[in-house]
């Protein structure tokens, strides 16, 4: 089973749309994040999130969006996309125990090309 | 300004070649240092946690160890399924997932 999932793998789309990237997590663990990879192949964390805090890097532009539905689950909603959304997006997930360095679980990630 | 920077940036290695991987980090306050292996296509996978200067830790091949400055992960006797890109990965602190990651160094082995 996989531990970390997200869907859709690959997304080409228009500049100006607006599209979603799913991911699931079925290890039970309380947080989960989004990270872009650049093309120069740096990742770069865009958001972390538990069911009581959602934590935004201040660079991340106001079109992307977290949506959770519920502790297992956190798509990333994209509005007005733009050529420089063109990336990696991994989502991941950790547990909280009270150490402040967990290890983190990756999605295989969604290569988005924006047109 | 934080920073965490990895050489070389690419390695090729014959077979049982043995070698290292360098990470040097400048941050202020270091929580912890993380190595994560990244096949194509695939998200990061986790690969060893160091805490402080001294700290060593060994998974098969592989052996990390953490000084004041930098971390390396020395690679005995590589097979070619070791090739992967190899990351570093620094914690800053608050949020568990607060990582500043190094561009990668891409390992190949060749039989």
């Amino acid at each position: 089973d996989t531990a970390v999932s997200q869907t859709p793998k690959y997304l080409v789309t228009q500049m100006g749309n607006d599209k979603s990237i799913k991911c699931e997590q079925n290890l039970g663990h309380d947080t989960m994040y989004w990270y872009k990879q650049d093309s120069k192949k740096f990742l770069k964390i865009m958001f972390s999130y538990n069911n009581k805090e959602l934590i935004i890097n201040e660079t991340v532009p106001n079109r992307f969006s977290p949506k959770s539905p519920d502790k297992a689950h956190l798509n990333l909603h994209i509005n007005s996309l733009e050529l420089g959304d063109s990336a990696v997006y991994f989502c991941a997930s950790s547990p909280i125990t009270g150490a402040t360095n967990e290890k983190l679980f990756f999605g295989s990630g969604t290569q988005l090309s924006v047109l | 300004e934080d920073q965490v920077t990895q050489s070389p940036e690419a390695l090729r290695l014959q077979e049982g070649e043995s070698s290292s991987l360098n990470c040097s980090y400048t941050v202020s306050g270091l929580r912890g240092l993380f190595w994560y292996r990244q096949d194509p296509g695939k998200g990061p996978e986790f690969l060893f946690t160091l805490y402080s200067a001294g700290e060593e830790k060994e998974k098969e091949r592989l052996k990390a160890t953490l000084t004041k400055k930098e971390s390396f992960l020395h690679i005995t006797a590589p097979k070619p399924e070791d090739s992967a890109t190899y990351l570093c990965a620094v914690h800053l602190g608050g949020s568990q997932g607060n990582l500043i990651f190094g561009k990668g160094t891409k390992l190949s082995v060749k039989p």
